[in-house]
């Protein structure tokens, strides 16, 4: 089982619609990540979070608002998306060590109409 | 220039057959990390295998062994005994040193464009 948990699994939204992701880890992590994954591709980053503050944004659209409540918890609040948003969100865990390895959640898969 | 390449969109091995997964990298940083991940359908990015690039030994991890040649920048998983359950996408990954490091044990990673693996009872 995976220690990182994401919630919803699936979601499906309009493109007017507010809704959010979820991420949450009991690892003791400092640092959190949101990838996006389109079918068939690898990865791309979205966001970093390193102890509770945004340290990376990757040129991400202003509709997609990431929020870091605490060191356990990770948001992306999706507002006024595009179909072509539709991907496999997923959420991921680091801690300071030498292997730096991530570790992930089962994703949230979102389709747009 | 891709950092990271792997070659084989897709491949098929035999039910307890080994099989190797390409990976070749790119960087100047003398210090770095290369991973494998495992995607099952399910969509969990699952963490295999790490070779720092100071290790001096081949990582192991059960049935996976990563074949690092250092001096060809390539990083092959061996996957031995293939079962049923290994299908699925694997990525080779890198972590390209400091230059990577964003604060907090936070990395950057860059991700291959991945290998479709089936297992052929």
């Amino acid at each position: 089982d995976t220690e990182v948990t994401q919630t919803p699994k699936h979601l499906v939204m309009g493109m007017t619609n507010k809704k959010s992701l979820k991420c949450e880890q009991h690892m003791g992590h400092r640092a959190m990540y949101w990838y996006k994954q389109k079918a068939k591709k690898p990865p791309e980053l979205m966001f970093v979070y390193s102890y509770e503050k945004l340290s990376i944004n990757e040129s991400v659209p202003s509709r997609f608002s990431p929020e870091c409540p605490n060191s356990s918890l990770l948001n992306l609040h999706l507002h006024a998306l595009q179909p072509e948003d539709s991907a496999l969100y997923l959420c991921a865990s680091s801690q300071e060590r030498e292997r730096g390895e991530l570790f992930f959640g089962e994703g949230s898969r979102l389709t747009v109409l | 220039a891709q950092k990271i390449t792997q070659t084989q969109p897709g491949m098929f091995v035999q039910e307890k057959e080994a099989v190797t997964l390409d990976c070749t990298y790119d960087t100047s940083d003398p210090s770095y990390g290369l991973f494998w991940y495992k995607q099952p359908s399910s969509g969990e990015m699952i963490f295999l295998i790490y070779q720092g690039s100071y290790d001096q030994q081949n990582a192991t991890e059960g049935r996976y062994s990563l074949n690092f040649q250092k001096a060809r920048k390539s990083a092959n998983l061996v996957i031995s005994a293939s079962q049923l359950g290994d299908s699925a996408m694997y990525f080779c990954a890198m972590r390209e040193g400091t230059s990577a490091y964003s604060g907090a044990g936070s990395y950057q990673l860059t991700f291959g464009k991945g290998t479709k693996l089936s297992v052929i009872p």
